[in-house]
């Protein structure tokens, strides 16, 4: 199957600070990329649409002067968490949906990056 | 909207079956099963379109009613590897092609 990976894996961060968060579709080309947070024992919230080459759509409630989302090329999507604080601590996950799978539109997570932020 | 899982929780002894059911408030398309282990990201398990579609892989499977607006996951003979929080995921005409709605998810314990 269709690989994503996410770097860090995990960072501890001072509040205050900026994360960047890497997704990147391995072997094969996403048009759309998705970010989730997902805090403990609850489901996957969506935060944007990251699509290549254009804006990222934000989900409701979803800062995206906090939540930076980039999405240069169709392998590669990036999240930077501006002026972090420990309420943005959470686990974010990434998804890319594997261009032109019709009807299927599946999504391919990555393992996740667990931000800490003291 | 946000579908509804039933149960929330389920504790097995390894070996019985379970059913995890998904149900949503609007049309569906398609309905995305996900396996998830704690601190990992969501694995998938199965896609289900409409039009009564039914498929499984091993002992785990899955039916679609989109007439009900409702899926219905089966795991059979259930391993200890089964254990984690398994999600739907829900693709309605008005949402084809973008984001899925993920349920709150149906914590599964199987003991030895």
């Amino acid at each position: 199957g269709a690989v994503v990976s996410q770097h860090p894996s995990w960072v501890i961060c001072k509040s205050g600070t900026s994360v960047k968060i890497e997704c990147r579709s391995l072997d094969f080309q996403a048009t759309t990329m998705f970010w989730y947070r997902q805090f403990p024992k609850q489901s996957l919230m969506l935060m944007a649409t990251s699509n290549e080459g254009s804006k990222a759509t934000y989900e409701q409630g979803v800062e995206k002067d906090k939540f930076l989302i980039n999405h240069a090329s169709l392998t590669l999507s990036t999240l930077t968490v501006t002026s972090a604080h420990p309420e943005d601590s959470s686990f974010y996950i990434c998804s890319a949906r594997l261009a032109g799978l019709y009807p299927y539109n599946e999504q391919f997570f990555g393992p996740g990056t667990r931000l800490t932020v003291l | 909207q946000q579908p509804v899982q039933s149960p929330q929780a389920v504790i097995l002894r390894e070996g019985e079956d379970a059913v995890i059911n998904c149900s949503s408030s609007k049309a569906l398309y398609s309905v995305h099963w996900y396996r998830q282990k704690h601190g990992e990201a969501p694995v998938f398990l199965m896609i289900l379109l409409k039009g009564g579609e039914q498929k499984g892989h091993e002992k785990i499977s899955a039916s679609f009613n989109e007439k009900k607006q409702q899926s219905s996951l089966y795991l059979t003979a259930s391993q200890l590897s089964y254990s984690g929080t398994y999600f739907c995921g829900t693709e309605s005409p008005d949402n084809y092609g973008q984001n899925f709605v993920f349920g709150p998810g149906t914590r599964l314990s199987v003991l030895p």
